[in-house]
């Protein structure tokens, strides 16, 4: 049974870089693409980008210029960063499995930009 | 950007009562690449349907999709306690991947 966990500081300053892992057990990061996505506290849903375990990514336009992604194939993880957070970056961000739709998630990691 | 508009907001039904959740999308989504997510709170989105109407691996076959192009609808035949929850449509048709607003499935 493939599980994801998502790692990383819950409270982050503004106008500083929101840091993530996504830690993948029972299976291989090999092969798949994986997914960033956050949901603001009590509102829907937003996809932010993958990553392909070979590295190539694909991000939300609007996210484009403050987001980076990247994988660790050797420990079966992948990373966000986002940087230049305001209070708006606040959201429980999920890891998942998929390029396209997402059937593997992690429970997600609340994150609050506050000073 | 593709929008999705899933319809009503909120949906109160009874156990054993057939739902029928909505998601319109502003221009076609290519080879139906729609997907239906069940959310509950506190915990993350879980995977009911994708391809419009492929039910994921252990949904249980109450869960049902259909449509094409812009209009999708998810359809839950007999409503079990467990069913009464968020649930989201999503596009992977074309970039960026985009979310419906989600329709709130109540017990009357």
């Amino acid at each position: 049974q493939v599980q994801l966990q998502e790692s990383g500081p819950g409270l982050v300053k503004p106008s500083e870089t929101l840091s993530l892992t996504c830690t993948v057990s029972g299976g291989s990061i090999n092969s798949h693409y994986w997914t960033w996505i956050r949901q603001p506290p009590g509102k829907g849903l937003e996809w932010i980008g993958y990553i392909y375990y070979s590295g190539s990514t694909n991000y939300n336009f609007p996210l484009k210029s403050r987001v980076i992604m990247s994988v660790d194939t050797s420990k079966n993880q992948f990373s966000l960063k986002l940087s230049s957070v305001t209070a708006a970056d606040t959201a429980v961000y999920y890891c998942a499995r998929g390029g396209a739709f997402f059937d593997y998630w992690g429970q997600g990691i609340l994150v609050t930009v506050s000073s | 950007e593709i929008v999705l508009t899933q319809s009503p907001g909120t949906l109160s039904l009874s156990p054993g009562e057939r739902a029928t959740l909505s998601c319109r999308a502003s221009q076609s989504v290519s080879s139906s690449y729609l997907a239906w997510y069940q959310q509950k709170p506190g915990q993350a989105p879980r995977l009911l349907i994708y391809s419009a109407s492929s039910r994921a691996i252990g949904i249980p076959d109450r869960f049902s999709g259909s449509g094409s192009g812009t209009d999708v609808t998810l359809t839950i035949s007999r409503l079990e306690p467990e069913d009464f929850a968020m649930y989201y449509c999503q596009q992977y048709g074309s970039s960026p991947y985009t979310f419906g607003q989600g329709t709130k499935l109540e017990i009357k």
